[in-house]
């Protein structure tokens, strides 16, 4: 069966390190992965999106990496703030006229 | 530009009672998503719509239907609301098309509790 994985566990880490986030999936062949940020109460909000065949992509203090042998994507968040804690969902999407597919998301904390 | 807004914010529905949410979006998207999110279940697809006119099902339609008569609305509804029914419901609309690679933009979310 098809499975995206999520880290269910809360990270917690102080502010300054990098938080790095893990997304693995079965079952899948996903050409595009995206990464989303989601408040408490409020609707998720696109941040990146990675394609089958990029190895990495960069935005301001966020990274993605995309390994399709491994299937696996890892999120970092450099130099974090408290500001970033949140939870983070990966999504999957196989192209075509695919939907996105979520993960549970993993929940962040970023203390002082 | 407002988004993506849901109509209403929250609302308390009894057994067997029917409701509708409205979806609307001001960013000319094709495509339109009814999502629920429920505690350890991440967000699961109900139905979508690839364009006016258009509804297709998603990975738990059952006990919903959709409309997309205007490009800019997108309709859920619940003919007999059932106590499984409680989550918050999530819209969300895109550009569209196949072989793109297309981000989705969510509205706030609408809390719904059926007792």
């Amino acid at each position: 069966s098809q499975k995206i994985e999520q880290n269910s566990e809360a990270l917690n880490i102080q502010e300054g390190k990098t938080a790095t986030l893990t997304c693995n999936y079965t079952n899948y062949s996903p050409a595009y992965l995206q990464w989303y940020r989601q408040d408490p109460g409020r609707g998720p909000v696109f941040l990146l999106l990675i394609r089958e065949n990029e190895k990495e992509k960069r935005k301001e203090r966020l990274k993605v990496t995309f390994d399709t042998t491994l299937k696996q994507s890892l999120f970092h968040i450099t130099a974090s703030q408290p500001a970033d804690s949140a939870t983070y969902l990966c999504a999957l999407d196989e192209g075509g006229y695919s939907t996105l597919t979520f993960g549970k998301g993993t929940m962040l904390l970023v203390s002082p | 530009n407002a988004g993506v807004t849901q109509t209403p914010k929250f609302r308390v529905l009894k057994t067997g009672q029917s409701m509708t949410l409205l979806c609307a979006q001001d960013m000319n998207h094709e495509y339109m998503y009814w999502y629920r999110q429920d505690p350890g279940m991440g967000l699961r697809l109900i139905h979508y719509s690839v364009g006016e006119g258009t509804t297709a099902k998603g990975e738990v339609p059952d006990g919903y239907n959709v409309s997309r008569l205007k490009k800019q609305n997108f309709l859920l509804g619940l003919e007999s609301a059932a106590p499984s029914q409680t989550s918050v419901y999530f819209c969300a609309s895109s550009y569209g098309g196949t072989g793109v690679a297309d981000t989705q933009y969510f509205g706030p979310g609408t809390r719904l509790t059926v007792l």
